[in-house]
C-alpha cells in the first residue's frame, strides 16, 4: 500500500527552529509537496521536491532524499503566524496525489 | 487572476436533502480535485475530473454522491439525501495540464447536516 508518514503534533517556540520530518512508501514518485493550512482555512502550497537535495525558500527551506523515501520542512525565525497544520504529498507514478495527515504546529511565546 | 472559486461558503441542510457544492478552477486550470476533510483530519480525496471526465473516483462513495465537470461552467459535487456524517469541509483544487504541478486550493465548504 501507500503510505505517508508525519508526526500528529510538535511544539516549539517563537524566534526558534522546527524540524518537520515526512516518510513515504509510494508506487513510484513524480515529487514531493509541502502545504501549510491554517485551522478552517484551505492549504496553500509552500514548496515541491523531486531531486535531492535542499530548497530554500526563504524562511522554509525542504530536503528531500529519495533513496531514503524522507523529506523534511525546515521552518526559521519562527513567528506566531506559523502555527498552522504542515501537509506532506507525494505524487505517484500515475501523478496523483498521496496525502499525509499533516503535522499540527504550535507556536509558543 | 482569480484563484479557485467556491461557493457556498457555508451549506445547512436537513437530513434527507440534497447538497450542490460548486467549484470554479483557477484561469488556465484543466484539472478539478475535489477532497473533504474532517475537524483535525487531514484531506481525503474523493474525485479528479479533466473537462467532462471522471479520470479517477476512487475516493468517492459509490452512492449518494456524484460529480461532474461540464464544458461550460464549474464543477459540481452533489449529495443526494444527506447524512449527518457528510458534515465536513468540501475543499475544491485546480492544476494546470502539466504533470507535477502544484494545486491550488479553494476556500473550501463548510456542509453542516441537521
Amino acid at each position: 500500500g501507500q503510505n505517508i508518514d508525519q508526526p500528529t503534533e510538535m511544539t516549539a517556540t517563537e524566534g526558534a527552529i522546527v524540524q518537520i520530518n515526512c516518510t513515504y512508501q509510494t508506487s513510484g514518485f513524480n515529487g514531493l509537496f509541502w502545504y501549510q493550512q491554517h485551522a478552517g482555512e484551505a492549504p496553500t502550497f509552500l514548496s515541491y521536491n523531486v531531486l535531492d537535495g535542499l530548497e530554500e525558500k526563504g524562511r522554509f527551506s525542504s530536503f528531500l532524499s529519495r533513496s531514503k523515501g524522507y523529506s523534511y520542512l525546515l521552518l526559521k525565525e519562527l513567528q506566531m503566524k506559523d502555527s498552522a497544520s504542515y501537509l506532506c504529498a507525494v505524487m505517484d507514478s500515475n501523478y496523483q496525489l498521496i496525502w499525509g495527515a499533516g503535522t499540527k504546529l504550535i507556536i509558543k511565546p | 487572476n482569480a484563484g479557485v472559486m467556491q461557493n457556498p461558503r457555508h451549506l445547512v441542510r436537513r437530513r434527507g436533502q440534497e447538497a450542490r457544492l460548486r467549484c470554479s478552477p483557477m484561469k488556465g486550470h484543466s484539472h478539478v480535485y475535489w477532497y473533504r476533510q474532517l475537524p483535525e483530519e487531514g484531506l481525503k480525496f474523493m474525485v479528479y475530473l479533466q473537462k467532462e471526465n471522471i479520470i479517477d473516483e476512487s475516493g468517492m462513495p459509490k452512492e449518494r454522491f456524484s460529480a461532474e465537470f461540464p464544458k461550460e461552467g464549474p464543477s459540481i459535487l452533489r449529495i443526494q439525501q444527506v447524512v449527518r456524517g457528510d458534515s465536513a469541509a468540501y475543499f475544491c483544487a485546480s492544476s494546470p495540464p502539466q504533470e507535477s504541478s502544484p494545486l491550488h486550493f479553494g476556500n473550501g465548504t463548510r456542509l453542516t447536516v441537521t
